[in-house]
């Protein structure tokens, strides 16, 4: 167990509809990572939040956003969904909010769009 | 730009048998680091191992061992004597001072009985 809770475990949703996932970091650690791995392309970095703040972007598309709440919990916001949404999403904790520090994931969210 | 390579998409091999998987990395940046990560069957992605580049010794916990070579830019990660719970997609990261952390693609271990 690496400490790191996703909610829900599972999502299954119609196109152009709206969804949220929900993680809880590691006790101690102030970074949370956005993934999303799909069959075809593999575990893509989505985005990164720090204590609150936006800390790096990756490909992340205009209809997902994220925060991360004073209690450093996050939430990925998907919107508009389609069916090429339908992937794994991981989310990840760490101590810092540099490259250097080891991340640990959370069990993800399996999202399917019909 | 960084840039992880691990070219082995799929190995197969018979338990017991040892088996390597390669990792290449490119980055411009002096201070790095890489690291190890498995993903076995039930999904869930697990840390096994950071190293950071001034610390070229080589690093054995158990059947795991693993081999970086500045000279070459490899972080290769070694299983003795490898077992059917060994069977897993394993990637290769690494990650900068100031940039966030580049995984590869992954290579998927199949470990037949």
């Amino acid at each position: 167990d690496s400490g790191v809770t996703q909610t829900p475990k599972h999502l299954i949703t119609a196109t152009g509809q709206r969804v949220t996932l929900r993680c809880s970091p590691r006790s101690g650690d102030l970074s949370v990572y956005w993934y999303q791995q799909s069959l075809d392309q593999g575990l893509q970095f989505l985005i990164q939040y720090y204590n609150g703040e936006e800390r790096a972007k990756g490909n992340i598309l205009e209809r997902f956003s994220a925060q991360q709440f004073p209690d450093l919990h996050s939430e990925l916001n998907l919107s508009s969904l389609e069916l090429g949404d339908s992937a794994l999403y991981f989310c990840a904790s760490s101590g810092g909010d540099r490259g250097g520090y080891e991340q640990y994931f959370g069990p993800g969210t399996r999202l399917t769009v019909t | 730009a960084q840039k992880v390579t691990q070219a082995q998409t799929e190995i197969s091999v018979v338990e017991k048998e040892d088996v390597t998987l390669d990792c290449v990395y490119e980055t411009r940046d002096t201070t790095y680091y890489l690291f190890w990560y498995k993903q076995p069957p039930s999904g869930e992605l697990v840390f096994l191992i950071r190293r950071n580049s001034f610390d070229e010794q080589n690093e054995i916990s158990g059947r795991y061992s693993w081999n970086f070579q500045k000279s070459t830019s490899s972080f290769n990660f070694t299983i003795t004597a490898s077992q059917v719970v060994d069977s897993a997609v394993y990637f290769c990261a690494l990650g900068g001072v100031y940039q966030k952390v580049t995984f590869g693609i992954g290579t998927k271990l199949q470990v037949i009985p």
